[in-house]
């Protein structure tokens, strides 16, 4: 079964820090799309960042980077110069590219950022 | 964007009666609707997924009786909570894939409490 780790439950960094949050998944599949979702207070989903399986370059947007491990099956997000509005859940999630169009969801990282 | 409007965002309902949920896809066509629930503090739980003109698919253990689910159009998508006990009560959040790169955008959300 396909399966998505997060094992930092929770997590804090100081303002204009860079925090790294971490995330594995379990998969026989070869081609797949990982994604990071921000869950705010406000508690709508927002996606940060998508990478696809078949590409090697990391994904980038803004602050926001990832750390693609294929081999390791590892894929974590750096969040650089770190603001108050990054304050939120943070999920990891997986996709094949198949026709199932499921989501397989970590059980998420709760970000504080402090002033 | 492509934005996924949710309605009603909030909804206090008395036990034993019925609750619809609707979600409708602004300025795309959503082929595909997910809805999910969500406990707090924890992740996003697939309940069934929807294609428009088809029957859901439910995820096991999600009871197809109580969490109706229609899909008529491309551009509607609703659940109806049926029989409603304090036990329903929960956040639901619908999402639809969007484009050819595998996104999902997602519905605000809907907190339903029932006493």
């Amino acid at each position: 079964a396909q399966t998505v780790t997060q094992s930092q439950p929770e997590m804090s960094v100081q303002e204009a820090e860079t925090v790294t949050l971490s995330c594995t998944y379990d998969t026989s599949e070869s081609n797949y799309y990982l994604f990071w979702y921000k869950q705010p207070p406000s508690r709508q989903m927002i996606l940060v960042i998508r990478q696809e399986a078949y590409k090697q370059q990391n994904a980038t947007e803004n602050r926001f980077s990832v750390n693609f491990q294929k081999a390791a099956k590892s894929f974590s997000l750096k969040i650089s110069d770190s603001q108050l509005g990054d304050t939120a859940m943070y999920f990891c999630a997986f996709r094949n590219a198949g026709n199932n169009r499921k989501l397989i969801w970590g059980l998420g990282t709760s970000l504080a950022v402090n002033p | 964007g492509a934005v996924v409007s949710q309605h009603p965002s909030w909804v206090i309902c008395k036990s034993g009666t019925s609750v619809k949920i609707e979600c409708r896809s602004l300025d795309f066509q959503a082929t595909t609707m997910f809805w999910y629930r969500q406990f707090p503090k924890q992740s996003l739980m697939l309940m069934a997924t929807s294609n428009e003109g088809s029957k859901a698919t439910y995820e096991q253990g999600v009871e197809k009786d109580k969490f109706l689910i229609n899909h008529a159009s491309l551009t509607l998508s609703t659940l109806t909570v049926t029989s409603a006990h304090p036990e329903d009560s929960s956040f639901y959040i619908c999402s639809a894939r969007v484009g050819q790169f595998y996104g999902y955008t997602f519905g605000s959300g809907t907190r339903l409490t029932v006493v």
